[in-house]
């Protein structure tokens, strides 16, 4: 039963451009969600967060949009940069303090120059 | 500022021999979780641990998986008699009590002979 879905295994934009990654979820108690970017041999790394209180939160060129009736979130980055390619994976929890993540399969992106 | 640290980086094992990895949290971490990477795969939680305290283990296999977080030392995931099944990456992760996220380490590959 996969709660946490990410439907694009890859995506390709230009540099410069938006990128848009999408995640859907399934258990509605989730409240807090993440994205997290991994590279090739690292661990992943913390981007940005999400309460289900908010619809949205911006760091920088990073944005993270929810819609909790529709139990949607995406990841936008604007501009898309090259070294933004990676692998980035949408994660949700119940509750933000001591609490299991239950981490999407992930979606490629890849930036070209 | 050390992050998550884990090591080995790398672990070969044979089937049947046991497999020990090891994480220290980030400095003022109370809170250890461990995950598991199949290939192509997303990252799957195992066990959630606070020093000496196992909180959440619901998702550790039944068998041969153990792990602990002893008052002194890092947190220790041991797999007993492993099996081919058993190669993956496992990710350790760690995160002070409260509304801050999990922050993770590189992780280690295990390879079943």
């Amino acid at each position: 039963d996969q709660q946490v879905k990410q439907n694009s295994p890859s995506l390709s934009v230009q540099e410069g451009r938006i990128s848009i990654l999408n995640c859907d979820y399934t258990n509605s108690m989730f409240d807090y969600f993440l994205w997290y970017k991994k590279y090739p041999a690292e661990g992943p790394t913390f981007l940005i967060s999400i309460s289900s209180i908010k619809d949205k939160n911006e760091d920088g060129r990073f944005t993270v949009f929810l819609n909790k009736s529709a139990k949607h979130l995406s990841l936008h980055i604007v501009p898309s940069q090259p070294g933004d390619s990676a692998v980035y994976f949408c994660a949700a929890s119940v509750g933000t303090s001591g609490s299991r993540l239950t981490f999407g399969e992930g979606t490629q992106l890849t930036v070209n120059p | 500022n050390a992050g998550v640290m884990q090591n080995p980086r790398h672990l070969v094992r044979r089937r049947g021999q046991e497999a020990r990895l090891r994480c220290s949290p980030m400095k003022g971490h109370s809170h250890v979780y461990w995950y598991r990477q199949l290939p192509e795969e997303g990252l799957k939680f195992m066990v959630y641990l606070q020093k000496e305290n196992i909180i959440d283990e619901s998702g550790m296999p039944k068998e041969r998986f153990s792990a602990e977080f002893p008052k002194e030392g890092p947190s220790i995931l041991r797999i007993q008699q492993v099996v081919r099944g058993d190669s993956a990456a496992y990710f350790c992760a760690s995160s002070t009590a409260g509304n801050q996220p999990q922050h993770f380490g590189d992780g280690t590959r295990l390879s079943i002979l």
